[in-house]
Formats: C-alpha cells, structure tokens, sequence
C-alpha cells in the first residue's frame, strides 16, 4: 500500500498570497497518477488535478500541480477567499487507492 | 449531467450489516467503475473499494474481509455492503464515479453505528 504524507497539516495564509503544498509517496505513483482534491464543510471533495499536472474541468488556472515519482506540490498561486479548505492528494495508480491526511489551507 | 445520490438506513446498530446504494442519473453504469470512500467525522478520505460495471470489484484490503459491493445496471445503480459493524464504522459515505480522479460524487450520506 502507498503511504501519502502530505505537508503541513495546516497552512495560514492571507487572501492573494501563495499557497505551496506537499505530498510525499511512500514509494513511486504508477505513471504519475496523483489527483488533488478541495473538501469545504459538508460537501463532497471536488477534483482539482488529476495526472500530477492536469487541471480538471471549471478548475481556474491560479491551480496548478506538479512533480513525479513520490513528491507533488499542489500550488495556488493567489489565495482567493474560496480557496479555504482542505486539500487532499490520492493516488490512483495502484491498489489499494490512498488518500493524504489532509492539508487545511486558513484564513491567518 | 450526471448525478450521484447515496441512499440508505443513517443507524446501523453494531454487530449488524450497512447497507448503501448509490442512484445514478445523466449517464449509464455502463464503461465505468464506481467507488465507495467513506470519511469518519472531522477525519480524513478513506477509499472502501470500487465496482466495474461488469462486476468486477476491487476493495481495500483493510476492510476486504466485510465489505461486497453489486451493479444493478437495470436500475443504474451499485450498492455497498458492509458486515459486523462497529462505531468506528461511522462515517459519512460518499459513492463517485471513476477508479480515480473522480469527478462525479454524491453529496454523502452520514451512517452512525450506535444501539
């Protein structure tokens, strides 16, 4: 089973600063399948990249992922008010599908 | 567009069997895989496992010894069923579409273990 760690468990940030958040595999994500995922209170996640880089659908380009292998970085470049969250990394390209713990992104 | 509705009992005393089943409109079962990820409150996303149209399942090993999951693909729906529950069974679960990235989710639903 991969291990995700993400980093740091929570992040206090002002509105239109950058946001920088890590997640570290246990050993390497098949073919860079590594999904980033927003949760606000009470709803379901909401996808924001698949495929370590890809933007899902809707998804505004102030997100952006990168990296290979066992580290990604989810970054978003200017904090929108919205952007307070949770944000989730999972790995997709083995079994048994994991999740991160989970970083807080709050208002500081 | 497609919608994902999870329906079941929100008490489930321990000891006995969860039932789920997620509703499916805007789109077929056919093609797909169909997930189950559950989260305790105030926790984190805990994938359950994952059912392909034709019936083929995949399902954490942490839970494999308890957990089936079925299609109906007459109705458009897939169920879940969790044996010998516990209160740390209690969650909300979410069912999604897709064997990853999902995009589709419904918007969950709580199940509390308790007597």
């Amino acid at each position: 089973e991969i291990v995700l760690t993400q980093s740091p468990d929570t992040l206090s940030l002002s509105p239109e600063e950058r946001a920088t958040l890590s997640c570290r595999a246990s050993q390497s994500v098949s073919s860079n399948y590594l999904a980033w995922f927003q949760q606000k209170p009470g709803q379901a996640p909401r996808l924001l990249i698949y495929g370590a880089s890809s933007r899902a659908t809707g998804i505004p380009d102030r997100f952006s992922g990168s990296g290979s292998g066992t580290d990604f970085t989810l970054t978003i470049s200017r904090l929108e008010p919205e952007d307070f969250a949770v944000y989730y990394c999972q790995q997709y390209g083995s079994s048994p599908r994991t999740f991160g713990q989970g970083t807080k992104v709050e208002i500081k | 567009q497609v919608q994902l509705q999870e329906s079941g009992p929100g008490l489930v005393k321990p000891s006995e069997t969860l039932s789920l089943t997620c509703t499916v409109s805007g789109d077929s079962l056919s093609g797909y895989y169909w997930t189950w990820i559950r989260q305790p409150p105030g926790k984190g996303l805990e994938w359950i496992g994952h059912i392909h149209y034709s019936g083929t399942t995949d399902y954490n090993p942490s839970l494999k010894s308890r957990v089936s999951m079925s299609v109906d693909t007459s109705k458009n729906q897939f169920s879940l069923k969790l044996t010998s529950v516990t209160a740390a069974d209690t969650a909300v679960y979410f069912c999604a579409r897709g064997s990853g990235r999902y995009v589709y989710w419904g918007q969950g639903t709580l199940v509390t273990v308790s007597s």
